[in-house]
């Protein structure tokens, strides 16, 4: 059974504080995806990653930063975290060059105060 | 910016009838054209895909049609169940590969017994 798993569902933290979301897939996909998803804007890319050491900013990468260090994982890195990040941050993965995510975690919901 | 507009926003139906959700997308180079279903609470499922080389794709109730002169694809439901009530995302390429994906602001679907 595919599985995207992320380190916590819900997380809360303070202004300026560093922040690491992590997620992890079992199907040795190379694809591998960070989004955050707001009411009414639908999914928006901040980051993803098509192999190991390997990323490519999306839309919204200013704030975070990545890591792939292993090809089953990819970690989210809010630098220096800000009200404006509280969202529900969503992994994804697949498998391909001609594709774009497959597979979803959970989610994380992260609320900075 | 490249863009894709969803409509409409919500949708009720009742069981048995047909759904149809649109989707216009900006960038004529776009070539890849997922739909992802998420329920309330869970994370996104792609549902269907289609790509730019086919005009319609189905897969059982449901099937995806495109029109690249008009630049528009759109989602078909029928015989629709309670189990089909989420929200449903449509995503398309931005002519920088499969991966980098712009999604939808999401159709809100309810169907009623």
């Amino acid at each position: 059974d595919v599985k995207v798993t992320q380190s916590s569902r819900y997380l809360v933290k303070r202004t300026g504080e560093k922040v690491f979301l992590e997620c992890v897939q079992d199907m040795d996909h190379e694809n591998m995806f960070w989004y955050r998803q707001d009411p009414g804007l639908g999914l928006r890319l901040i980051y993803f990653s098509y192999d190991v050491k390997m990323k490519e900013k999306g839309d919204i990468p200013e704030g975070y930063s990545v890591s792939r260090e292993k090809k089953e994982r990819f970690s989210l890195i809010l630098e220096s975290a800000s009200t404006n990040q509280t969202s529900m941050y969503l992994c994804a993965s697949s498998l391909g060059q001609d594709r774009g995510p497959a597979y979803f975690g959970p989610g994380t919901r992260l609320t900075v105060l | 910016g490249e863009n894709v507009e969803q409509h409409p926003s919500t949708l009720s139906v009742q069981e048995g009838d047909s759904a149809v959700i649109k989707c216009t997308y900006s960038d004529s180079a776009s070539n890849y054209f997922p739909w992802y279903k998420q329920e309330l609470g869970k994370r996104p499922q792609l549902i269907i895909d289609i790509r730019s080389n086919v005009g319609e794709k189905k897969d059982q109730r449901i099937a995806v049609t495109l029109n690249k002169t008009a630049k528009h694809f759109s989602l078909h439901i029928t015989e629709t169940q309670p189990e089909d009530s989420a929200v449903y995302f449509c995503a398309a390429t931005m002519n920088t590969g499969f991966q980098k994906l712009v999604f939808g602001t999401g159709t809100r679907l309810l169907v009623s017994p």
